[in-house]
């Protein structure tokens, strides 16, 4: 089973802020990695995927990047509805798993 | 505008059995790839099921032999069938599209299984 670890757990920041949350994957996962926001009582929401490809709808201050078994997730300009936690996912092998989560808080 | 509606979620003895639904409007559910997430309370996500496209099925380890994932083409409905349930299993159920070496692109609302005596 392939681990995702992200970093860090939990960050305070403030609006306007640029945000960098990273997922380090146990072995070589190519390009297979997605990007998830879920708000508290909301289920998850697509945000990237393939490490680098925006989702249709997702505001252009999101982006991704990395392969291998090093991405980032990074937030230019922080807005106060950004407020949730962050999941990466892997889909290069079964069974398919995600990081432990980064939530976001908004100071 | 794809829709996915997870329901049959409910408070069940340890031991017990319950059927998830899973109602998908907007695209065939056979023409694609369909999961189960789960997500325990105060917890992260879970991946638990997938059916393939070409009616493969795989499992996470911590349900295989007890949950099946079935899928009804003519309601265009998939649905996780959860026997021999643990207290472990509670768990808010999502239903999601995808699950080959894809995304979860869309995501059901959740439905609540609780698990106890």
């Amino acid at each position: 089973e392939i681990v995702l670890t992200q970093s860090p757990d939990f960050q305070s920041v403030t609006p306007k802020e640029k945000v960098t949350i990273t997922c380090r994957a146990s072995q070589s996962i190519g390009g297979n990695l997605h990007w998830y926001q879920q708000k508290p009582d909301q289920s998850p929401k697509i945000l990237i995927r393939y490490a680098s490809q925006s989702f249709s709808g997702v505001p252009s201050r999101f982006s991704g990047s990395g392969s291998g078994t090093d991405f980032t997730l990074t937030i230019n300009g922080l807005e106060a509805e950004d407020a949730a936690t962050y999941y990466c996912h892997q889909s290069n092998n079964l069974p398919h798993t995600f990081g432990q989560g980064t939530k976001l808080e908004i100071k | 505008e794809v829709q996915l509606v997870d329901s049959g979620g409910n408070l069940v003895q340890p031991g017990g059995s319950l059927r998830l639904s899973c109602a998908a409007s907007g695209f065939t559910v056979s023409s694609n790839y369909m999961s189960w997430v789960r997500q325990a309370p105060g917890k992260g996500l879970e991946w638990v099921s997938v059916f393939y496209r070409s009616g493969d099925t795989y499992y996470a380890d911590s349900v295989k032999g007890r949950f099946i994932i079935s899928r009804d083409n003519s309601k265009n409905t998939v649905y996780l069938h959860m026997n021999s349930l643990r207290a472990e299993d509670t768990a808010v159920y999502y239903c999601a599209r995808g699950g080959g070496n894809s995304d979860f692109d869309y995501w059901g609302q959740g439905t609540l299984v609780t698990v106890s005596s």
